[in-house]
């Protein structure tokens, strides 16, 4: 498959706490992609990290990619009740993005 | 800020029936996109257009699914005789041309539930 892959699945934190979310891919990139959904909600785009980048910021989050693992993670610090929502990693394949199965992030007040 | 716009929100169908989900993408775009995402699964590719034609769809696009840009707007996608399974939440995006390649701007889709 050339989807990726994300874990955990799921993951419950704190307000405060940080949150780690990774991505696996099996084919070579030329960027990786990150986007949230709120429940039923539409995807918004957070942040782009290109294949020659090791790490990206953007606030409160943080993407690091490793090529040679074929795997990017997301962080996001300090989490706040609001950060609740689907997490996707998504690649670009051709002339469409492919995305990963999601994390599902919840964080409790 | 500009933004891709869907109608409408909510649609509930009868197994059968023809839909058609709109889509109004940012102005200046000029490649635009189709995604589904049934309950609880990962986002899938559809179909992407560009120039007035179909640039590449997937296995999922079949011949009841067809795209149109009737006019300098919108953006359709058409099922013709919707089926069960069809039951999803539809996004459509765009891109502009000229811009990064990969920055695809999002709808906040339509939930499709077919009866």
């Amino acid at each position: 498959s050339q989807q990726g892959e994300e874990d955990p699945q799921a993951l419950s934190i704190q307000e405060g706490e940080n949150a780690t979310m990774n991505c696996s891919y099996k084919t070579s990139i030329n960027n990786l992609q990150w986007y949230r959904q709120n429940s039923g909600r539409g995807l918004v785009h957070l942040i782009l990290i290109r294949s020659n980048e090791r790490e990206k910021h953007s606030g409160r989050l943080r993407v690091t990619l490793d090529t040679s693992k074929k795997s990017s993670s997301l962080l996001i610090t300090a989490s706040r009740a609001a950060d609740t929502a689907s997490y996707f990693c998504a690649r670009w394949g051709t002339d469409k993005l492919i995305f990963g199965t999601g994390t599902r992030l919840q964080v409790f007040p | 800020e500009p933004e891709v716009t869907q109608t409408p929100s909510h649609q509930v169908t009868q197994m059968g029936q023809e839909v058609i989900l709109r889509c109004v993408p940012i102005s200046n775009h000029l490649y635009f996109y189709w995604y589904r995402q049934i309950l609880g699964q990962k986002v899938e590719f559809l179909v992407s257009f560009y120039n007035n034609e179909i640039s590449e769809k997937s296995e999922i696009f079949d011949d009841q699914f067809s795209v149109e840009r009737p006019d300098g707007s919108n953006f359709t996608l058409k099922i013709r005789s919707t089926k069960l399974e069809d039951s999803a939440m539809y996004f459509c995006a765009s891109r502009a041309s000229g811009g990064p390649r990969e920055t695809q701007y999002f709808g906040p889709g339509t939930r499709l539930l077919v009866l």
